[in-house]
C-alpha cells in the first residue's frame, strides 16, 4: 500500500493564479483532512470529509475550496493564489471508528 | 474551541539522555496522539493514548485524562529522534484534531 499520497511535492505560484493539490489514499478511509503547516503554528486545518460527496469547514478555511467526489481523493483548490497561502500543506485520512490519522508527505507551496 | 499547550517549545540534548515532553489541554478529550514530524518533514504516528500509559521501545507515554494532560517519554535519545513533536486531540462529537504548536528537539551527538 502506498498509504497517502500527495501531488505535487513542491510548487511555485504568482499571486493571483490558481492550482489543486492532490491528496490520494489507498486504505479505503472514510475521513480525510487537509492541513497547512506555518513555521511556529502547528498544523491547522483547513477543510474536511468524512465521507464521498462531503466537506467540512475546519479552523482556517478561506481561500480554499474542497471536493470529495471519490472515495480515495481529497482535492485541495486554490482559486486565487497570496502570498499568505505559502506554507506547507498536508493531507491525512482516518478509517471510520477508528481515531488514528495518517499523513501524507506535505506539499510545499510558496505563493510570490 | 480547544488549546493545547506543549512545553518547552524547544530542547537540545546531547545523546543518551532522557527527556519529558509535555501536552496540557482545556478541555475533556476522547482521542490524544503524539505524532514525530522527522527533519525530512515527514509526519509519524507514535501514540494513540486518550488515557493511560502505553510504551514503544525506548518512548512511552502517558496520559492523565482527568487532569488533562500527556507526557511523552524519551529515553537514551539518539540523533534519529531530532525533529518536532506534536500532541494533538479530539474531543467527543468531533471528528478532527487540534494541534499544539510542537517541541523542536535537537539531539546533538
Amino acid at each position: 500500500n502506498a498509504g497517502v499520497t500527495q501531488t505535487p511535492k513542491f510548487r511555485v505560484l504568482k499571486t493571483g493564479q490558481s492550482m489543486t493539490l492532490l491528496c490520494a489514499q489507498d486504505m479505503n478511509h472514510e475521513y480525510m483532512y487537509w492541513y497547512r503547516q506555518d513555521p511556529g503554528m502547528g498544523l491547522r486545518l483547513i477543510h474536511y470529509s468524512v465521507g464521498e460527496g462531503t466537506t467540512a469547514k475546519g479552523e482556517v478555511p478561506d481561500g480554499y475550496n474542497v471536493s470529495r467526489l471519490k472515495k480515495q481523493n481529497f482535492l485541495l483548490g486554490l482559486e486565487s493564489a497570496a502570498p499568505s497561502q505559502t506554507s506547507v500543506y498536508f493531507c491525512a485520512s482516518r478509517r471510520l471508528g477508528s481515531y488514528e490519522q495518517y499523513f501524507g508527505p506535505g506539499t510545499r507551496l510558496t505563493v510570490t | 474551541g480547544i488549546q493545547v499547550e506543549q512545553s518547552p517549545p524547544d530542547l537540545i540534548l546531547q545523546e543518551g539522555a532522557n527527556s519529558t515532553l509535555r501536552c496540557n489541554f482545556s478541555d475533556s478529550v476522547n482521542n490524544l496522539q503524539w505524532f514525530h514530524q522527522n527533519p525530512w518533514g515527514q509526519l509519524i504516528n507514535l501514540f494513540y493514548i486518550p488515557s493511560g500509559t502505553k510504551q514503544n521501545g525506548r518512548l512511552s507515554a502517558t496520559t492523565v485524562a482527568t487532569e488533562r494532560y500527556s507526557l511523552l517519554y524519551i529515553s537514551s535519545s539518539q540523533t534519529t529522534d531530532s525533529g518536532v513533536y506534536f500532541c494533538a486531540v479530539e474531543q467527543a462529537g468531533y471528528s478532527t484534531l487540534t494541534f499544539g504548536k510542537g517541541t523542536m528537539l535537537l539531539v546533538s551527538p
